[in-house]
């Protein structure tokens, strides 16, 4: 039990393009889940916390309005990289929470040409 | 602000050995939680094991089990037996509350790389 999915695993865009990533947890619904991102040999760092039915919290530093997240349903948030630029091109993993523990996703390697 | 450090950025073992990964944390929190999670190539993050602040026990799972020294604000890890399929990335993560309403974000540190040898 306790699986979460991404989609896409990757995917590569153009300079000013926006690009969707999805994160579900497939057996169980999660109020909370989490988006980070990693650069290359960095470790994770968290970008928002989504929650289901209402806005999400971002951290500082993260541009709200660039990176939208939206947690419509119990079992599915996403996260919009809008006009992307080369320095957006990133490891993105989502997690979502269950009875206090994190399971993450296997990730979204998003590269912006 | 809480903080975790990982001071190995690689460390080397020979297969079948045991190799300890260091953690060390800062937080003024009273009540918190600690994690190591393996990142292989593939990039999936994969939870290995769990220390509560007030454990009084270490944590052990299978082969992994955490040295858990609070006053030294230290959680290491230790992987016995190595094997090939354990080279990958591991971090070390803390959750500010064990308690329910606690934020839940997670901090990790910046990693230590372990390669297993044959």
């Amino acid at each position: 039990g306790a699986v979460v999915s991404q989609h896409p695993s990757r995917v590569i865009c153009k300079s000013g393009t926006s690009v969707k990533i999805e994160c579900r947890s497939l057996d169980f619904q999660a109020t909370t889940m989490f988006w980070y991102r990693q650069f290359p040999k960095q470790s994770l760092m968290l970008m928002a916390t989504s929650n289901e039915g209402s806005k999400a919290t971002y951290e500082q530093g993260v541009e709200k309005d660039k990176f939208l997240i939206n947690h419509a349903s119990l079992t599915l948030s996403t996260l919009t990289v809008t006009s992307a630029h080369p320095e957006d091109s990133s490891f993105y993993i989502c997690s979502a929470r269950q009875v206090g523990e994190q399971y993450f996703g296997p990730g979204t390697r998003l590269t912006v040409t | 602000a809480q903080k975790i450090t990982q001071t190995q950025p690689g460390m080397f073992v020979q297969e079948k050995e045991a190799v300890t990964l260091d953690c060390t944390y800062d937080t003024s929190d009273q009540s918190y939680g600690l994690f190591w999670y393996k990142q292989p190539s593939s990039g999936e993050m994969i939870f290995l094991i769990y220390q509560g602040s007030y454990d009084e026990q270490n944590a052990t799972e299978g082969r992994y089990s955490l040295n858990f020294q609070k006053a030294r604000k230290s959680a290491n890890l230790v992987i016995s037996a190595s094997q090939l399929g354990d080279s990958a990335m591991y971090f070390c993560a803390m959750r500010d509350s064990t308690l329910q309403g606690g934020s839940e974000k997670l901090v990790f540190g910046k990693g230590t790389k372990l390669t297993v040898n044959p």
